[in-house]
């Protein structure tokens, strides 16, 4: 199947401080790609849909301002937690997609941030 | 709005003994229906999937699901399970209404006893 990097693996930010994950699709290109966040035992909660070269869906009760994601290029999108508090601790997930419809969407291997 | 259900929060079974996941799903057109899995503090890895065609699907890992229109269901089975199958399994369907994204079940944990 295709391969999704996500990068850092893991991540330790001080509460105010502003940290970036990365969803890179190594063997093709995503038109689109999706960022979830998932807490302990329980299901993936998606955040936003984003498309290569426009701004980003970000779903209901998702800060944009506090969640920033960018898709500037077909294979790289990235997601910035801004001022980050304990809260923002979870296990953040990408996904990509070449396109829609029929096309399986793969995942990255998630990202742990932990703010303290 | 579609959605999908999985029923069980966990499922045990014994080790060489055949498994079953079990998701129904709830959709206003064709359903595009996924199963994944997931080990413990990793991201989720695509089992298989059903677009159109055949209602048994087979996927990785000896995996393989049936579709079934009238039942609205698509079960996860496998034959003989394994120790190493022990992780937490989600279905999905594809929201083929706007954003295309996957619409997630609440995930079922599979215990294999040895």
């Amino acid at each position: 199947g295709a391969v999704v990097s996500q990068h850092p693996s893991w991540v330790i930010c001080k509460s105010g401080t502003s940290v970036k994950i990365e969803c890179r699709s190594l063997d093709f290109q995503a038109t689109t790609m999706f960022w979830y966040r998932q807490f302990p035992k329980q299901s993936l909660m998606l955040m936003a849909t984003s498309n290569e070269g426009s701004k980003a869906t970000y779903e209901q009760g998702v800060e944009k301002d506090k969640f920033l994601i960018n898709h500037a290029s077909l294979t790289l999108s990235t997601l910035t937690v801004t001022s980050a508090h304990p809260e923002d601790s979870s296990f953040y997930i990408c996904s990509a997609s070449v396109g829609q419809g029929r096309d399986t969407i793969y995942f990255g291997e998630g990202s742990w941030l932990t703010v303290v | 709005a579609q959605s999908v259900a999985q029923p069980e929060d966990q499922v045990n079974v014994a080790e060489g003994n055949p498994l079953t996941v079990k998701c129904t799903y709830s959709v206003s057109g064709n359903p595009y229906l996924f199963w994944y899995v997931q080990y413990p503090n990793r991201g989720l890895q695509f089992l298989l999937k059903y677009i159109t065609g055949d209602n048994l699907v087979k996927g990785s890992y000896g995996f393989e699901a049936e579709f079934n229109k009238s039942q609205t269901s698509f079960h996860l089975k496998k034959p003989s399970a394994l120790v190493s199958d022990s992780a937490l399994y989600f279905c999905a369907v594809r929201d083929m209404d706007s954003s295309y994204k996957l619409i997630f079940g609440s995930g079922t944990r599979l215990l294999v006893r040895p």
